[in-house]
């Protein structure tokens, strides 16, 4: 079985401070690894994936996350949040090593930047 | 071009009678998924298609939810004898074929209100 883990509900950081939002997972595999943001009223967007390299990915709006195999971590990051970034954030797994393509998704972490 | 579109966007019905729920993928995707977004709950999976292989339905709650997909492309999702439980954003994703790393693209989601 597949699971991720956001620890924190909610994160609320100053702007133009740096932001983490938390996320750790657990697959019998390898993981295939996502963020996703959602804004009010709307879908959720596509942030950034880790498949396979280089640790740290870089994504859409500033944003990238580090994989730490070892402590089965996908945390997101930016250097300076604003305001904009304010939504509710997704952290997904899927194991490469099965055939499910289904995602499993934390219970989301709402990110709140302050001016 | 055109992004994932699902219709309605919002739903009201009443306890018990059934509902049908429409999801347009994008173009050339042939991977599309169900998901169900309750209130302060992350994304919990229902269905997939790809392809003409065997939908993987280990995600439908109860035998009043089923699916299906026609033509390799639309997609309907319908719930029978709604109960006040089903009530939730309903999210549609689709993915290129190929890599199982391809990321998914939502749709705006369909509201559902059981009352």
């Amino acid at each position: 079985a597949q699971s991720v883990a956001q620890p924190e509900d909610q994160v609320n950081v100053a702007e133009g401070n740096p932001l983490t939002v938390k996320c750790t997972y657990s697959v019998s595999g390898n993981p295939y690894l996502f963020w996703y943001v959602q804004y009010p009223n709307r879908g959720l967007q596509f942030l950034l994936k880790y498949i396979t390299g280089d640790n740290l990915v870089k994504g859409s709006y500033g944003f990238e996350a580090e994989f730490n195999k070892s402590q089965t971590s996908f945390h997101l990051k930016k250097p300076s949040a604003l305001v904009s970034d304010s939504a509710l954030y997704f952290c997904a797994v899927r194991d490469m090593d099965t055939g499910r393509r289904a995602l499993t998704f934390g219970s989301g972490t709402r990110l709140q930047v302050q001016p | 071009g055109a992004g994932v579109s699902q219709s309605p966007s919002n739903k009201v019905t009443e306890k018990g009678k059934d509902v049908e729920l429409r999801c347009d993928p994008i173009s050339g995707h042939t991977a599309l998924y169900w998901y169900r977004q309750s209130l302060g709950q992350g994304l919990e999976f229902l269905i997939y298609f790809q392809g003409n292989s065997a939908p993987d339905k280990s995600g439908l709650p109860s035998d009043r939810f089923s699916a299906e997909r026609t033509g390799g492309s639309v997609s309907t999702l319908t719930i029978q004898r709604t109960q006040q439980e089903d009530s939730a954003v309903y999210l549609c994703a689709s993915s290129q074929p190929g890599l199982a790393g391809n990321e998914q693209f939502f749709g705006p989601g369909t509201r559902l209100t059981v009352l």
